[in-house]
This record gives structure tokens, sequence and C-alpha cells, in this order.
């Protein structure tokens, strides 16, 4: 089974300023891998896909990068309602997916 | 409008089964794999299943391996889940989710709540 652990658990940032969350496979996934995000009482929301693509309707300020095992999902500029918990996810090994664990991005 | 709604939670005891069922809407249901992802009350996402078209191809976390049965029936644009010798650790909210083609999940249902508890 393919880890993945996303660091930190939890990230303070001030609305306006950028945020960087990372996600780190136990494996190679190459670039099969996902970014969402939750708000309370939401389902989680795709956000990227294939380690930097945006998904229909993500904006701008979202961007993904890496390949491999390290993985960054960057935030910059951060609005209201881009506080949430995020999560990583891979989908290289059909059909065996797994999830992080979370980071929460709260509001400094 | 893409839509996928979840039915069929309920509190049941250990030991007994259920069946959740999810009907799709708005998109060609048998193009696409699905999903079934669940989230414990406070904890994180973790995948469920996965089926892909035809049926052919069927994943399971190893944590429902042997107890859970996905299916679906592309005439009713529809997806289920047959959970037997359910635990109190299966309890969670379920969610149906699309896939985006690839193995991105792009839509996601509001979920159904299994609790689990005698």
């Amino acid at each position: 089974e393919i880890v993945l652990t996303q660091s930190p658990a939890t990230l303070s940032v001030s609305p306006g300023e950028g945020a960087t969350l990372s996600c780190r496979a136990s494996q190679s996934v190459s670039s099969n891998l996902a970014w969402y995000h939750q708000k309370p009482g939401q389902a989680p929301r795709l956000l990227i896909y294939g380690a930097s693509t945006r998904a229909t309707g993500i904006p701008a300020r979202f961007s993904g990068s890496g390949s491999g095992t390290e993985f960054t999902l960057t935030i910059s500029s951060l609005q209201s309602e881009d506080f949430a918990v995020y999560y990583c996810q891979q989908y290289n090994n059909w059909p065996m997916y797994t999830f992080g664990q979370g980071t929460k991005l709260e509001i400094k | 409008e893409v839509q996928l709604v979840e039915s069929g939670g309920d509190l049941v005891q250990p030991g007994r089964s259920l069946r959740l069922s999810c009907a799709a809407s708005g998109f060609t249901f048998d193009d696409y794999v699905m999903h079934w992802v669940r989230q414990a009350p406070g904890k994180g996402l973790e995948w469920v299943s996965s089926i892909d078209w035809n049926s052919i191809s069927i994943g399971y976390a190893d944590s429902v391996k042997g107890r859970f049965t996905v299916s679906r029936d592309n005439a009713k644009n529809s997806l289920y889940l047959q959970m037997n010798s359910l635990r109190t650790d299966d309890t969670a909210l379920y969610y149906c989710v699309k896939d985006l083609g690839g193995g991105a999940f792009d839509i996601w249902g509001l979920g159904t709540l299994l609790t689990v508890s005698s």
C-alpha cells in the first residue's frame, strides 16, 4: 500500500498571504496525484489532478507541482473561502487508492 | 447538472448487513469508473472501493475486503455497496464519487451516514 504523508498537520496563515502544503508518497506515484479541499459539513472538492492541472472552475491562485514522491500545493493570496482541510490522493495503483491524512489550513 | 445522490445509510447493529445506493444523473454513467469513499466522524478520507464501467475491474480497501461488495446497474444509472458483517469502525459518512477519467475524483455526492452500534 502506498502511504501518503502530508505536512504540516496544521498551518496557520493570515488572509492575503500564501501557503505551501506538502505531500510525500512512500513510493513513486508518477504524476498520478490529486489535491482536494473540504470545508466543514461539505463534500471534498477536486482542486488539482495530474499533480499540476487545475480542475474545472478552480482559481489560478491554486497551483500544484511535483512528481514521483514529493508534491506541493501552493495557494497564493489566501481568501476566506480557502480555509479548509486539504487532502492529497494518489491514483497510481488501480484499483488501490489512498489519501493523505490531511492538512488543516486555518486563519491566523 | 451532474449529481450523485446516496441513500441507504442507517443505524445498524454490529454483524448486520446493509446496502447503500447511489443515483447518478447529468452524465453518461456507463462511461465512468465509480468509487465509494468514507469518512469516519472527525477523521480523514478513506477510499473504500472502485468499479470500472463494465464491472470487470473492481477493487477494495483491505479494511473492507471480503465483507463489502460493490456493484453497478448501468441501465439504472446506479451504484451500490453491499456491506456485510458490519463493525463499529465502519461507522462513517459514505460518499459516492465519480471518476474524472484517469483516477482523480471529480464529482462527490453529499454522503449517507452509516452508524454501527449496539
